[in-house]
């Protein structure tokens, strides 16, 4: 069975530091890998999406990267704002086009 | 942009009563997406639509049925509310299965009581 772990499921930080979410999958074969946002109570919202093909994808302060062979992604978020604080959702592009999605990592940026 | 928008943020219903959630998306995609989402468990999908009355089954489609009778629309039907199906329904779109990314709509806060 297709698994999708995100260690911690929890992360308070000082506004200022950099900082690394990270996601594993047990499945190799993965089309892509996808990292979203979550506010309370809103719907997802898409940040990154990484082809199986690439190893990183970047856009603005945020970099995720894939390393399929080990199974894992990370999100590298620089220099965190209060506006960070959300809970982040990697899922695992299956075969049949289906998303697995990870149970999240609730982050709090503090002033 | 894109836009998918749900038919209600919230909805409260009576056991047993036959449930309709309706998503829109205005961008023609081909795809479309049902996913409930509870404390614990994470997102699970429900049923997913390849092309207009196509629908394949995700990973708990007991209790539900889906109907896309036109593209930009895809309904999620509960036939018989039961209070384990009160959730946070979150419906999505894309464009492509492999390449592209999904695009959600702002959820549906069921509760059957």
């Amino acid at each position: 069975k297709q698994e999708v772990t995100q260690i911690p499921a929890a992360l308070s930080v000082p506004e200022g530091e950099n900082l690394v979410l990270n996601c594993s999958f047990t499945d190799s074969a993965i089309y892509n890998l996808q990292w979203f946002r979550q506010d309370p109570g809103k719907g997802l919202t898409s940040l990154l999406l990484i082809q199986s093909s690439q190893r990183e994808q970047t856009s603005g302060r945020l970099n995720a990267s894939l390393d399929k062979s080990s199974g894992r992604s990370t999100l590298y978020i620089a220099a965190s704002q209060p506006g960070d604080s959300a809970t982040y959702l990697c899922a695992q592009g299956g075969g049949q086009g289906n998303l697995i999605f990870g149970k999240g990592t609730k982050l709090s940026v503090k002033p | 942009d894109v836009k998918v928008t749900q038919s209600s943020r919230y909805l409260v219903k009576r056991t047993g009563e036959k449930v309709f959630l309706e998503c829109v998306q205005d961008m023609d995609h081909e795809n479309m997406f049902w996913y409930r989402q509870d404390p614990g468990l994470g997102l699970r999908l429900i049923y997913f639509s390849y092309d207009v009355k196509m629908k394949e089954k995700g990973d708990i489609p007991e209790g539900y049925s889906v109907s896309r009778e036109k593209k930009e629309r895809f309904s999620l039907i509960l036939e018989s509310a039961s209070t384990n199906q009160t959730s946070m329904y979150l419906c999505a779109s894309s464009y492509d299965l492999y390449t592209d990314t999904q695009y959600f709509g702002p959820g549906t806060r069921l509760t059957v009581l």
